[in-house]
C-alpha cells in the first residue's frame, strides 16, 4: 500500500499568508495526486487533481505541483474562509489519503 | 445536478452487520466507479473501498482494514451502491461518505454524499 505523509500537521497563519503543504508518498505515484479542504461537518471538496490542475470554480491562490514521489500545495495569500484542513490523496493504485493539515488562525 | 445521498446509518452493536446505501442522481450512475470513504471522530480520511462498472467487471477492491469483512455492491437500475458491512468493530465507528469517482478509475472525487454515521458500541 502507497503511504501519504503530509507536513504539517497543523499551521498556524494569518489572513493574507502564503503557506505551503507537502505531501510524500512511499513509492512513485507519477502525478496521480489530488488536494481537498475539509470544513467541520461537511463533505471534503476537490480542489486540486493530478498535481497541479485547479478542479473548475476553485480560486486561483490556490496551486498545487510535484511529481513522482514529492508534492506541495500552496495557497499563495490567504482568505478567511481558507481555514480548514486540507488532505491529499492518490491513486495510484489502492487509494490513500494523507493524514491532514489543520490550518487555523493565528 | 449531481447528488449523492448516504442513508443507512445508526448504533450497532460490535459484532453485528449494517448495510449503507448511496443513491445517486444527475449523471448516468453505471458509467463511473463508486467509493467508500470513512472518518472516524477527529480522524482524518480513510478510504473503504471502491467498485468498478459492470462493463469493467463489476468487482470491487478495498482497504486492508475492512478486506474480508466488508462488500461493496451496486444496482444500475435503481441507482444504488451498497456497503455491507458485517463482523463490526468499535474502530469501525466513523462517518460514511461515498464518493463519485472517474469512469474507470477511483481517481479523484469531485462529489460526495452528505455522510452517514455508524456507531458501533454496545
Amino acid at each position: 500500500d502507497i503511504q501519504l505523509t503530509q507536513s504539517p500537521s497543523s499551521l498556524s497563519a494569518s489572513v493574507g499568508d502564503r503557506v505551503t503543504i507537502t505531501c510524500q508518498a512511499s513509492q512513485d505515484i507519477s502525478n496521480y495526486l489530488n488536494w481537498y479542504q475539509q470544513k467541520p461537518g461537511k463533505a471534503p471538496k476537490l480542489l486540486i487533481v493530478d498535481a497541479s490542475n485547479l478542479e473548475t470554480g476553485v480560486p486561483s491562490r490556490f496551486s498545487g505541483s510535484g511529481f513522482g514521489t514529492d508534492f506541495s500545495f500552496t495557497i499563495s495569500s490567504l482568505q478567511p474562509e481558507d481555514f480548514a484542513t486540507y488532505y491529499c490523496q492518490q491513486y495510484d493504485h489502492l487509494p490513500s489519503f494523507g493524514q491532514g493539515t489543520k490550518l487555523e488562525m493565528k | 445536478e449531481v447528488q449523492l445521498v448516504e442513508s443507512g446509518g445508526g448504533l450497532v452493536q460490535p459484532g453485528r452487520s449494517l448495510r449503507l446505501s448511496c443513491t445517486a442522481s444527475g449523471f448516468t450512475f453505471g458509467n463511473y466507479v463508486i467509493n467508500w470513504v470513512r472518518q472516524a471522530p477527529g480522524k482524518g480520511l480513510e478510504w473503504v473501498g471502491y467498485i468498478r462498472r459492470k462493463d469493467y467487471g463489476g468487482t470491487a477492491e478495498y482497504a486492508a482494514s475492512v478486506k474480508g469483512r466488508f462488500t461493496i455492491s451496486r444496482d444500475d437500475s435503481r441507482r444504488i451502491a451498497y456497503l455491507q458491512m458485517n463482523s463490526l468493530k468499535i474502530d469501525d465507528t466513523a462517518v460514511y461518505y461515498c464518493a463519485r469517482g472517474l469512469e474507470f478509475s477511483s481517481g479523484w472525487h469531485a462529489y460526495w454524499g452528505q455522510g452517514t454515521l455508524v456507531t458501533v458500541s454496545s
